[in-house]
Formats: C-alpha cells, structure tokens, sequence
C-alpha cells in the first residue's frame, strides 16, 4: 500500500454543495497536515492534528472543517466554498509533529 | 510576519552543471528546516531535515547546510541532470511551520 493516499484526485463541486475531502495513511505516524496549494503561492498550512488533536489553525475560513476522527485518517468537510477557494489540496503525515512529512496525491478542487 | 524566502524562483542549467538555492527563514525560534522535492504530477518528497547550526548532509549529489544563527539554508546540486528538474521546497519549524515559494529547476540535455 502506498503511504498516504487521498480522495477523491479531482472534485468539481459548486458553491452550495457539500462535499469531502479523505486522506488516510498507512506509515503509523502520529500527525497529519491539510495544505492548501493555490497558482504562484507558497505551500499554506490550514491544520494540523497530532495524536488526534487539533494542535495549529492557521486562521481558516470556517466553510473548511476538518476532522480526524483516529490516527490513519484525516478529513477536509467543505461548504459553501469560493471560486478562490479552487486549489490543489494536499494532505500529509509524520511520525511526530514538525517530524519530516509524508505527502499524498493531493486533489485537484474546482469550484464552479 | 514570519518569511521563509526562496531563492532564485527559478533555474534553468544545462546537464552537467553544478547548481544551488538559498532558503531564508527567520532565525528566532527555530527547531527544523526541511527541504522537500516536488516533481510535476507527483508528491512533494522529503530530502532533508536539518535541527542544528553547521549542519551538512548528503544525498547522492545533491547536499545541504543550515546556518541557524543568520537564517539561510543552502542546497546544492552537483553534476545536474535531467532528473533533477522539480520545484525544491524548504520548510521552517519553529513556531509556525512555514513553506517557501520554492526554487523551481529546469535542466536541460
């Protein structure tokens, strides 16, 4: 199995549907990480969990909820999403928090 | 404001050419700096994770240093290859963890 996986890879969603977003990993690692990729901008944190607590929120709009519901998954909960909010999502695990990070796929979201 | 500086923001070299990249990041609070690969079409992967002043490390061809006290990681490439064409990413740890824009890579045959 590869070590962390995401799903859906693309989601065409639009601005009042609800929809989310999954990464599971199978590393055994004790953190997981949301990031949002957008055109010409740097990697941005949106949450970390470690140990299965929220321990960092980078100021996140609320229509982003995560959840994590035990240590293999993380979730992104989206709705009423922006056409700005159209990004690459990626999700990521480390052993430890602040530990060298494990990426997935990512998914490819466009909001319409 | 925390910044984690990148550069350049891009790079084109020809095959055999030695190559490198400075990352800037502020020197308060600092627990790690990582470097991370990022192909077109794949995951970002991990290169290295640097905690201390003096640091060196090595991959392959391709190596790194960290100078805590002044900020600045610098990554090298030795003896480019088509291969190494990717966005190379650094990341601060400290109080927030932070990414750069990263340097992206291009080298051509």
């Amino acid at each position: 199995e590869t070590g962390v996986t995401q799903t859906p890879r693309h989601l065409v969603m639009g601005m009042t549907n609800k929809k989310s977003l999954k990464c599971e990993q199978h590393l055994g690692h004790n953190a997981m990480y949301w990031y949002k990729q957008s055109a010409k901008k740097p990697l941005e944190l949106m949450f970390v969990y470690s140990l299965e607590e929220r321990v960092e929120n980078n100021s996140v709009p609320s229509r982003f909820s995560p959840e994590c519901p035990n240590s293999s998954h993380l979730f992104l909960h989206l709705h009423t999403l922006q056409p700005e909010d159209s990004a690459l999502y990626l999700c990521a695990s480390s052993q430890d928090f602040l530990y060298e990070q494990y990426f997935g796929p990512g998914t490819r979201l466009t909001v319409t | 404001i925390l910044n984690v500086e990148q550069s350049p923001q891009s790079l084109h070299v020809q095959e055999g050419d030695s190559t490198n990249f400075t990352c800037s990041f502020p020197s308060s609070n600092f627990y790690a700096l990582h470097w991370y690969r990022w192909e077109t079409a794949k995951s970002p992967e991990a290169l290295f994770v640097m905690t201390l002043n003096g640091d060196e490390k090595k991959k392959g061809r391709i190596s790194a240093t960290l100078n805590t006290k002044e900020g600045y990681s610098y990554l090298y490439i030795k003896g480019s290859q088509p291969e190494d064409s990717a966005t190379y990413l650094c990341a601060f740890c400290g109080d927030k963890l932070i990414f750069g824009t990263g340097t992206r890579l291009q080298v051509f045959p």
